[in-house]
C-alpha cells in the first residue's frame, strides 16, 4: 500500500500542452509538497499546502497551478508547456512542518 | 539564506568498503533540521535520517552512521562494508526556521553519487 502515491509516473507531450499530476498520501500527514527535479538532479521546492491551505509558493511561473481539494491530496497542473518543464516532479508529504519528507515515486514530465 | 554543500560529486568503491559521504551547510537559524536521502537508480527517494541541530549525538544504524558536528557545521554520512545494493545518489539537506514559510522548505545538496562494484 503506497503510502505517497503519483499519477502518472511518465508524461510525455508537446510543447504548449496543459497536463496535470495526481498526488495522494494515506499516512494522515497535513502537510504536502511539490519538489521539482532538474536533469543535474538539482531538488527544488516549489509549493507546499498545510491542511489544504497554500503555504509556500517558491516564485514558480504562475503556469503551475497547484491544488488541494483536501489535506490527503495535491494536484499540480501545468499550462502551457514549455520545453524547460522537462523534469521530474515528486510529490511528497510530512507529519509536522519540520519533519522528514516523504516523497513519491515522482513523474518525469518529458516536453518535447 | 540557507546552503548545503556536497563537494564531492562521485565515488566509486569496491563492494566491503567504507565510504563517507559529506555535507558541510550554512544557516543562520538557531534550530534547525539536517537530512540524509537516497535516490537509487529507480528513482524514488527514500528519507534515511533527520537531526536536529540540538542534539548532537551521532548515530548508527546498521551499515549506516551520521557524524554531526555543530562546530565545522557538518552532517556526514558513513556507509560501512559497501554493497552494491548502496549505489545510488546521496542527497543531504537543510531545513529550518520557525515560520510557516519555512515549513518543508528543504534545501538540498547536489548530491553525491556512490557507485559501488563487485
Amino acid at each position: 500500500d503506497t503510502a505517497v502515491s503519483q499519477t502518472p509516473k511518465y508524461l510525455v507531450t508537446q510543447m504548449g500542452n496543459d497536463k496535470s499530476i495526481k498526488c495522494e498520501q494515506n499516512l494522515g500527514h497535513d502537510t504536502m509538497y511539490w519538489y521539482k527535479q532538474d536533469s543535474k538532479k538539482f531538488l527544488k521546492i516549489m509549493f507546499s499546502y498545510n491542511n489544504k491551505e497554500l503555504i509556500i509558493n517558491e516564485t514558480v511561473p504562475n503556469r503551475f497551478s497547484p491544488k488541494s481539494p483536501d489535506k490527503a491530496h495535491l494536484n499540480l497542473h501545468i499550462n502551457s508547456l514549455e520545453l524547460g518543464d522537462s523534469a521530474v516532479y515528486f510529490c511528497a508529504s510530512s507529519p509536522r512542518p519540520t519533519g522528514e519528507l516523504f516523497f513519491g515515486e515522482g513523474s518525469r514530465l518529458t516536453v518535447l | 539564506a540557507q546552503k548545503v554543500t556536497q563537494a564531492q560529486t562521485e565515488i566509486s568503491v569496491v563492494e566491503k568498503e567504507d565510504v563517507t559521504l559529506d555535507c558541510v551547510y550554512e544557516t543562520r537559524d538557531t534550530t534547525y533540521y539536517l537530512f540524509w536521502y537516497k535516490q537509487p537508480p529507480s528513482g524514488e527517494l527514500v528519507f534515511l535520517i533527520r537531526r536536529n541541530s540540538f542534539d548532537e549525538q551521532n548515530e548508527i544504524s546498521g551499515r549506516y552512521s551520521w557524524n554531526f558536528q555543530k562546530s565545522t557545521s557538518s552532517f556526514n554520512f558513513t556507509i560501512t562494508a559497501s554493497q552494491v545494493v548502496d549505489s545510488a545518489v546521496y542527497f543531504c539537506a537543510l531545513g529550518g526556521g520557525m515560520t510557516t514559510d519555512s515549513w518543508g522548505k528543504l534545501q538540498f545538496g547536489a548530491g553525491t553519487q556512490v557507485v559501488v562494484t563487485p
